[in-house]
């Protein structure tokens, strides 16, 4: 079974600063890993997700997360925030493999984006 | 493609009565999901679907839980009778298969039981 660490539960920021989300999992195999996004009142979105291959992994909005196998860390990045930013981040993971089909979430971590 | 529906968006009732959610999953994916979201559990998966099959219902909470997926483009979540207890948010997902492909969430239904 697998598990997963978000280590923030509200991360509050300036508008144009920098933010790392933290992530940790915990697993005996090998994992798929994944960011979603939650705005208020809405469905999850997919951020980025790393399968295999490069550590470092671009997705939609300009974040990046890069996968440390070593330290069990997936830890989310955005250089420059914008308001449009705020909302719940959520960290998955998965057992890599054909036939694998659950998620396990993270608790979430909030951003506020201040102006 | 619209994307998942699910309908309800809002749903409030009252202790006793039965609440049917509704999702219909992106034409073409083969695998449909059910989650919980709650303050205190976070985010749960209640029931797995592929082909229409359902594959693990080991998330659902109890026998007052009941899911079904009839054909490609429709599933059921119905809760008969329901709890105070019951009140989250229901998402419907889905997917191409499972493992490493995106499962892709409707809005959601925000359920309140009184």
């Amino acid at each position: 079974a697998q598990s997963v660490t978000q280590l923030d539960s509200q991360v509050p920021v300036f508008e144009e600063a920098p933010v790392e989300l933290r992530c940790n999992y915990s697993s005996s195999v090998s994992v798929y890993l994944f960011w979603y996004v939650q705005y208020p009142n809405q469905g999850l979105q997919l951020l980025l997700k790393y399968l295999s291959g490069s550590t470092l992994v671009k997705g939609i909005n300009g974040f990046e997360a890069e996968f440390n196998k070593s330290q069990t860390s997936f830890h989310l990045r955005k250089p420059s925030v914008h308001i449009s930013d705020t909302a719940e981040y959520f960290c998955a993971v998965s057992e890599a493999g054909a036939g694998s089909y659950q998620l396990t979430f993270g608790k979430g971590t909030k951003l506020s984006v201040i102006p | 493609d619209a994307g998942v529906i699910q309908s309800p968006r809002h749903e409030v009732t009252e202790m006793g009565q039965e609440v049917t959610l509704r999702c219909k999953p992106i034409s073409g994916h083969n695998s449909l999901f059910w989650y919980r979201q709650t303050m205190m559990r976070g985010l749960e998966l209640l029931i797995y679907f592929n082909n229409n099959v359902p594959i693990d219902d080991s998330g659902m909470p109890e026998d007052r839980f009941s899911a079904k997926m009839p054909n490609a483009s429709f599933s059921t979540l119905k809760i008969q009778p329901s709890e105070p207890r019951d009140s989250a948010v229901y998402f419907c997902a889905s997917s191409d298969s499972g493992g490493s492909d995106t499962q892709y969430f409707g809005p959601g239904t925000r359920l309140t039981v009184l």
